[in-house]
């Protein structure tokens, strides 16, 4: 199995631009999350989903926008990109928010 | 905000030497989880604790829930060079499904 796969790896965008990263998981997971990660900040909650159909808000939900149509796929997406979301964002899921919590390897975010 | 505050921050230990983080909530806990992020990874799950007081050892690690499950600590005996990482512990966020917050994170480097 593959796991949780997060696309793409790398990414550069400008302020203001917008674009979508994408989280599929293979394992049948009803619960499917998004954290940033920021030097010595941890891993904060931004949206999170626990079925497809629905999803809520988390910590920093604010410049971010989720839908979650069906229940391998969690795509996260950024609206209008600012330099303050430069980070590394983990998608991570779960069955039936029961750990453990399996993560992809992350996108490592710059904006300029 | 952080609902799980973790310290310390920081740790260098020489190999063989005893390290320790804490992790400390001021709600009550229905359950506290592991992680360890080894440097460019992503979270790895360690372990979960529920019960009152738990104690639970994996090897040279040895997981802690306090009495009144508020606090929650990682003691790893005799480091050696393969620890090093941070180690987080996160919480379900009250009585909202779904939400689970990781603490800042404790980053450990172990010098041979």
């Amino acid at each position: 199995n593959a796991g949780v796969t997060q696309t793409p790896k790398f990414q550069v965008l400008k302020t203001g631009q917008s674009m979508t990263l994408q989280c599929a998981q293979d394992m049948n997971h009803e619960y499917m999350s998004w954290y940033r990660q920021d030097p010595g900040m941890g891993l904060r909650l931004i949206h999170y989903s626990v079925g497809a159909g629905i999803t809520d808000q988390g910590e920093v939900p604010n410049g971010y926008n989720v839908s979650r149509s069906t229940t391998e796929d969690f795509p996260l997406r950024l609206l209008s990109a600012a330099p303050s979301q430069t980070s590394v964002y983990f998608c991570a899921s779960s069955y039936s928010q029961v750990p453990p919590l399996h993560f992809g390897n992350g996108t490592r975010l710059t904006v300029t | 905000g952080q609902q799980v505050m973790q310290i310390p921050q920081y740790q260098h230990v020489q190999e063989g030497e005893d390290f320790t983080t804490y992790c400390n909530s001021s709600t009550t806990l229905s359950n506290i989880q592991w992680y360890k992020q080894r440097p460019g990874g992503h979270p790895v799950f360690l372990i979960q604790l529920v019960k009152s007081g738990e104690v639970k050892k994996q090897k040279r690690l040895t997981f802690q829930f306090g009495e009144a499950k508020k606090n929650s600590s990682l003691h790893i005996t005799a480091t050696q060079t393969t620890d090093v990482g941070t180690y987080f512990c996160a919480g379900p966020g009250g009585s909202t499904l779904g939400r689970l917050y990781f603490g800042r994170g404790t980053q450990l480097t172990v010098w041979p």
